[in-house]
């Protein structure tokens, strides 16, 4: 069965510059969630999206920004990268809208080094 | 604002034998999801089990099982016959239900039990 994919699974980056990170969610899938997992903790949410329009919004930094396209798909764009926004940034998707409430299936995750 | 709380930060168990992750969490909703991840050292989330707080009956799936005390707001996983391949972090999260047309509901996750299985 077809699943989340994310691209890039590592990034590089260096101070000051920026990342873009891009997620497929799986066919049918209308709903896409970004999380950050740092070094041995757990996944914190940052912003999620319904049908193209973003639906609820977490811990997201001002220096990020993230959207959903007509296909669905969504990206991250970081700006200004600081050594703290090395972590491992996973995408999910699932059916939302009201009712539906189905479970996130992850991507494998983009690891982002910031140097 | 929802709560996930794991209490043990590790834990072991020899292989065939049958090992008991805890988790509890606190809410003012009556209805609500409550899943089990698994995360492997190749860092992939992988959805191990899913309870619907409405269920009374403790889904399974496998050798993976849930204790659900909806009262005491407890929500333990039990691997039974465990398996090398189930050495991972294993995170507990809690999604609450959506209720307006427009809105996804995110997952909140525990802080993680890392699980080793040993020979």
């Amino acid at each position: 069965a077809a699943g989340v994919i994310q691209s890039p699974r590592h990034l590089i980056k260096e101070k000051r510059e920026t990342a873009t990170l891009k997620c497929y969610p799986i066919p049918r899938h209308d709903t896409v969630y970004w999380y950050q997992q740092g070094p041995g903790q757990d996944p914190q949410f940052l912003i999620s999206f319904y049908e193209k329009m973003q639906s609820d919004k977490g811990s997201i930094p001002d220096r990020f920004s993230a959207q959903q396209f007509s296909d669905y798909h969504s990206e991250l764009n970081m700006s200004s990268l600081e050594l703290g926004d090395s972590a491992l940034y996973f995408c999910a998707s699932s059916l939302g809208g009201t009712g539906k409430n189905s479970p996130l299936h992850f991507g494998n995750g983009t690891r982002l080094t910031v140097t | 604002a929802q709560t996930v709380t794991q209490s043990q930060p590790e834990m072991s168990v020899q292989e065939a034998e049958t090992v008991t992750l805890s988790c509890t969490y606190d809410t003012s909703e009556s209805n609500y999801y409550l899943f089990w991840y698994k995360q492997p050292p190749s860092r992939q989330m992988i959805l191990v089990i899913r309870q619907e707080a409405y269920k009374q009956q403790n889904a399974t799936e496998n050798r993976f099982s849930v204790n659900f005390q909806k009262a005491a707001k407890s929500f333990s996983l039990k691997i039974s016959d465990s398996q090398l391949g189930d050495t991972a972090m294993y995170f507990c999260a809690f999604m609450k239900p959506t209720r307006h047309t427009g809105t996804a509901s995110k997952l909140t996750f525990g802080t993680g039990t890392r699980l080793q299985v040993t020979l």
